[in-house]
C-alpha cells in the first residue's frame, strides 16, 4: 500500500513564475491538506480539499490555489513567486469524512527554492 | 484559536539516557493531540496520537506521550535513547476542522 507521494521532490524558480506541486494521497483516503513548512519552523496550514472543493483554508494568500480531481489526487498552485516563499511544501492525507481530529499521513514534501 | 508551544528548541542526550519532550497547547474544546518526528529532508512521520481513553499513550519505536488536562500538556518521554532517534520532534494539535496546528519543533542531539 502506498503512502503519499508527492511530485516533484525538488524545484528551482525565479520570482514572479509560477509553480505547480503534486500530491496522491494514500489509498483510501479523499481528503488532502496541504502545509508549508519554513527553515526551521513547524508546518503552516495552507488548505484543505475534500470533494473537489477547498473546505478550510489557513492564512495564506490568493496566490495560493489548489485542485482537487476526481480520483482524490491534488495540486497546489503559487502565483507570482517571493523569496519568501521558498520552503518545503508538505501534502497530507486524511481518512473518509467523518473522522475527527486531523489525523494525517504526511507526505516526503517537496523543496522548492525561490531565487 | 489553537495553538502550540514546544520551549526547548534543541536538547542534547546521551545515547541511552532518557528523554522528555515539552508540548504545550491552547484548545478551546477537548483536543487531539499528536507527535510527529522529521528526519533532515524528510515528510512527518507519526509517532502516535491522542484521541480519548487512558491518558499515558504509547508510540512507535519505544515512545509514549501522557496527556494532562490540568496543564495543557502532552510531553513525549522515552527511557532509553538509541543514536537513530537523532531528528526534529513536533507536537500537534487538530480538531474538529481536521487541520492540524503545530510547534515550532525541537531538535533533538543523541551524544554516543
Amino acid at each position: 500500500d502506498a503512502g503519499v507521494t508527492q511530485s516533484p521532490t525538488h524545484l528551482i524558480k525565479t520570482r514572479g513564475q509560477q509553480v505547480t506541486l503534486r500530491c496522491s494521497p494514500k489509498s483510501g483516503h479523499d481528503t488532502v491538506s496541504w502545509y508549508q513548512q519554513a527553515l526551521g519552523q513547524g508546518p503552516q496550514f495552507i488548505f484543505q480539499y475534500y470533494e473537489e472543493e477547498e473546505r478550510q483554508r489557513g492564512n495564506f494568500p490568493d496566490r495560493f490555489s489548489g485542485h482537487q480531481f476526481p480520483n482524490y489526487s491534488s495540486e497546489l498552485n503559487v502565483n507570482a513567486l517571493l523569496l519568501g516563499d521558498s520552503a518545503l511544501y508538505l501534502c497530507a492525507s486524511s481518512p473518509a469524512a467523518g473522522l475527527a481530529g486531523g489525523l494525517q499521513y504526511f507526505g516526503p514534501g517537496t523543496r522548492l527554492t525561490v531565487l | 484559536a489553537q495553538s502550540v508551544t514546544q520551549p526547548d528548541i534543541h536538547i542534547t542526550v546521551s545515547e541511552g539516557a532518557s528523554l522528555e519532550l515539552r508540548c504545550n497547547y491552547s484548545y478551546g474544546a477537548t483536543p487531539y493531540l499528536f507527535w510527529y518526528v522529521q528526519s533532515p529532508g524528510q515528510g512527518l512521520q507519526l509517532l502516535l496520537k491522542y484521541f480519548s481513553g487512558d491518558t499515558l499513550v504509547q508510540g512507535i519505536k519505544g515512545f509514549e506521550a501522557e496527556f494532562k488536562r490540568s496543564q495543557s500538556s502532552f510531553n513525549l518521554r522515552k527511557p532509553s535513547v538509541h543514536w537513530s532517534d537523532a531528528a526534529e520532534y513536533f507536537c500537534a494539535v487538530g480538531g474538529s476542522a481536521r487541520q492540524l496546528t503545530f510547534g515550532s519543533g525541537t531538535q533533538l542531539t543523541v551524544l554516543p
